[in-house]
């Protein structure tokens, strides 16, 4: 079975430019997560869906948006880029989510390398 | 606010030592998620374990051992008999209720050495 997958692998853009990420889960999953992974950091949680509704978001600023799609596949829009977002972007997916379900474990994407000059 | 410390940096160990990787959490919920991940150098993030916060039994697989103890906010890792192969950068993560979900938080990681 097919894991995690992203796309693109790497992007290379000018700041003030947007940049739209894309994931696609474990067939069967019903949650994708995105997070932000600068170099010698833990992973940034951004977003959390489920079922195509925002489940949980993190402390990013609102050029960060995110969609969830009926295949349960997944977009990460970030406008106006900064150096700053300059990272690896990770997708995780995992069975559900929601607070009745409880956390699952998540099983993440390669990542897409997202550089900014 | 939560919050996961992984106070080690980096650990360098030789073969058939055991390690432990620490980690500390602060939460004020009373229903959270525990997670272990192992990033390898290729890069993706692979799950260990999991563990709810209801849950404080100490769990053995294989080489690995999970010991938490709520008492101290710990879920401390550790490996029996390293090998080479252990080398990685281990994340531990806290998962916390957040607007109809969960919010997932990384420690900084600890990154692992084992020499042959």
């Amino acid at each position: 079975d097919a894991g995690v997958t992203q796309s693109p692998t790497h992007l290379i853009k000018t700041r003030g430019q947007h940049v739209t990420l894309r994931c696609s889960p474990i067939s069967g999953h019903k949650s994708v997560s995105w997070y932000q992974q600068v170099l010698g950091q833990g992973p940034q949680f951004i977003f959390q869906y489920y079922e195509k509704e925002e489940r949980g978001r993190g402390n990013f600023p609102d050029r960060f948006s995110a969609r969830q799609f009926p295949n349960y596949s997944s977009e990460l829009n970030v406008n106006a880029l900064l150096l700053g977002d300059s990272a690896l972007y990770l997708c995780a997916s995992s069975l559900r989510a929601g607070l009745a379900g409880g956390s699952y474990e998540q099983y993440f994407g390669p990542g897409t390398r997202l550089t900014v000059t | 606010a939560q919050k996961v410390t992984q106070a080690q940096t980096e650990i360098s160990v030789v073969e058939k030592e055991d390690v432990t990787l620490d980690c500390v959490y602060e939460t004020r919920d009373t229903t959270y998620y525990l997670f272990w991940y192992k990033q390898p150098p290729s890069g993706e993030l692979v799950f260990l374990i999991r563990r709810n916060s209801f849950d404080e039994q100490n769990e053995i697989s294989g080489r690995y051992s999970w010991n938490f103890q709520k008492s101290t906010s710990s879920f401390n890792f550790t490996i029996t008999a390293s090998q080479v192969v252990d080398s990685a950068v281990y994340f531990c993560a806290l998962s916390a209720p957040n607007t109809g979900g969960f919010k997932t938080i990384f420690g900084a990681g600890t990154r692992l050495f084992v020499k042959a």
